[in-house]
């Protein structure tokens, strides 16, 4: 079973516009870690922003925001005021225990991204 | 401040050859890790090092994979007898535990095409 669905492949938005990206998690730990990472056509990831299953408060991270609903388990990037720089992959990842752990969180899951065209 | 480094960037090799990548980490940083994308698809976890011992290898990660991280420091992934399947983007990120977040920050990928 997926534990990151993302599920739009694409999605186009004007510049200056605000937009969202969907993500959905599958976990049954009570701590783990949800970031969005950017990937433009260079091929680096590039850190956005970090919702710990603990925090209360939604994060931000200047124009990036995350919509973290817990119940619901989904964690949907806002990009407010789009510019034509945010084109690119933009991936939702979980980091959960791995096999070795001893109770430390390390391995990351990424979804299967969504492709972001800003349209001036 | 530098970030986590990669070479070489690109590397196009024939099926049965071997190749050997490189990744530096962020200075500080105590975990390294390697990840394996292709094309169309999210980056898929290979292996984790703390400081120098490596903790886990998936099961993507066959025979003919081994990765190094001599003295905690930069880390080598290696690819025996290469096969066309291996072609992919390899990327490395590191992270500092015992911070809050222990954000992993990627390097900017080795793309290995095999012949």
């Amino acid at each position: 079973a997926q534990k990151i669905t993302q599920t739009q492949p694409g999605m186009f938005v004007q510049e200056k516009e605000a937009v969202t990206l969907d993500c959905t998690y599958d976990t049954s730990d009570q701590s783990y870690g949800l970031f969005w990472y950017k990937q433009p056509s260079s091929g680096e990831m590039i850190f956005l922003i970090y919702q710990g299953s603990y925090d209360e408060q939604n994060a931000t991270e200047g124009r990036y925001s995350l919509n973290f609903q817990k119940a619901r388990k989904s964690a949907n990037l806002v990009i407010s005021a789009s510019q034509l720089g945010d084109s690119a992959m933009y991936f939702c990842a979980m980091r959960e225990p791995g096999v070795n752990s001893g109770g430390s969180n390390y391995k990351l899951t990424f979804g299967k991204g969504t492709l972001l065209t800003v349209n001036p | 401040d530098t970030g986590v480094s990669q070479n070489p960037r690109h590397k196009i090799t024939k099926r049965g050859q071997n190749v050997t990548f490189r990744c530096d980490p962020i200075s500080e940083h105590n975990r390294l890790y390697w990840y394996r994308q292709t094309l169309g698809q999210g980056p898929e976890f290979l292996t984790y090092f703390q400081n120098e011992a490596q903790l886990e290898k998936s099961r993507l990660l066959s025979d003919r994979f081994s990765a190094e991280r001599p003295k905690g420091s930069f880390s080598t992934l290696e690819i025996q007898r290469t096969e066309q399947g291996d072609s992919a983007m390899y990327l490395c990120a590191s992270s500092l535990r015992d911070t809050h977040r222990d954000t992993q920050y990627f390097g900017p990928g080795t793309r290995l095409t095999v012949l």
